[in-house]
């Protein structure tokens, strides 16, 4: 199975900030990566499909990016609603698989 | 409205068996593949079955392969996941989740259900 391992685990952060998610996979996965957000007691909620592709709806200060095994998604300016739990996803092959989560924490 | 309610969950003994339920409306859910993601009390996402639209193919996490069997009956919009010989650790929150381009089997998941709660536990 193919691994996926998330950076950092936790982040602490202030609204405007810059943040950087990393993602790595154990193998190549191309652009077959995804992104969610997930806040507590919800379902994950899809934002960037393909590696860097937004889907629609979600605010344009998200943004993905890499290909390969190695991913970032990043968020230009942290706004109060985005504080939650981010998690990577290949879906390469089955099984498919997640990242082990950042939490986005308010500094 | 495309929408994703699952139903079926709650607390069982371990060794014992529960079905899932997962009901789709707002799309054609036949030409979607589906899938099963669990998550444990305060833990991450795990991934744990998928099924072609058709219904033809059938993927599994080791975890609980040879336990748990998926299926849809596409006739009404329904996706199943039976579990059996259930496990303390197989206790999660149960998730269903629509992949975002129709006919394909591996894609991201662009729309989830609200879950449903499966706890083993004697």
């Amino acid at each position: 199975d193919i691994q996926m391992t998330q950076s950092p685990s936790t982040l602490s952060a202030s609204v405007g900030d810059r943040v950087t998610i990393t993602c790595r996979a154990s193998q190549s996965i191309s652009s077959w990566l995804a992104w969610y957000q997930q806040k507590p007691g919800k379902a994950p909620k899809l934002l960037i499909y393909k590696a860097s592709s937004l889907e629609s709806g979600v605010p344009s200060r998200f943004s993905g990016s890499g290909s390969g095994t190695e991913f970032t998604l990043t968020i230009s300016s942290l706004q109060p609603d985005d504080f939650a739990t981010y998690y990577c996803q290949q879906y390469n092959s089955y099984s498919l698989t997640f990242g082990g989560g950042t939490k986005v924490e308010i500094k | 409205e495309v929408q994703l309610v699952e139903s079926g969950g709650g607390l069982v003994q371990p060794g014992g068996s529960l079905r899932l339920s997962c009901a789709a409306s707002g799309f054609t859910f036949s030409s979607y593949a589906m899938s099963w993601v669990r998550q444990a009390p305060g833990k991450g996402l795990e991934w744990v079955s998928a099924i072609s639209g058709s219904g033809g193919s059938t993927y599994y996490a080791d975890s609980v392969k040879g336990r748990f069997t998926i299926s849809r009956d596409n006739s009404k919009n329904t996706l199943y996941l039976q579990m059996n010989s259930l496990r303390a650790e197989d206790t999660a929150v149960y998730y269903c989740a629509k992949v975002k381009r129709d006919y394909d089997t591996y894609d991201a998941f662009d729309i989830w259900g609200q879950g449903t709660m499966v706890t083993v536990s004697s």
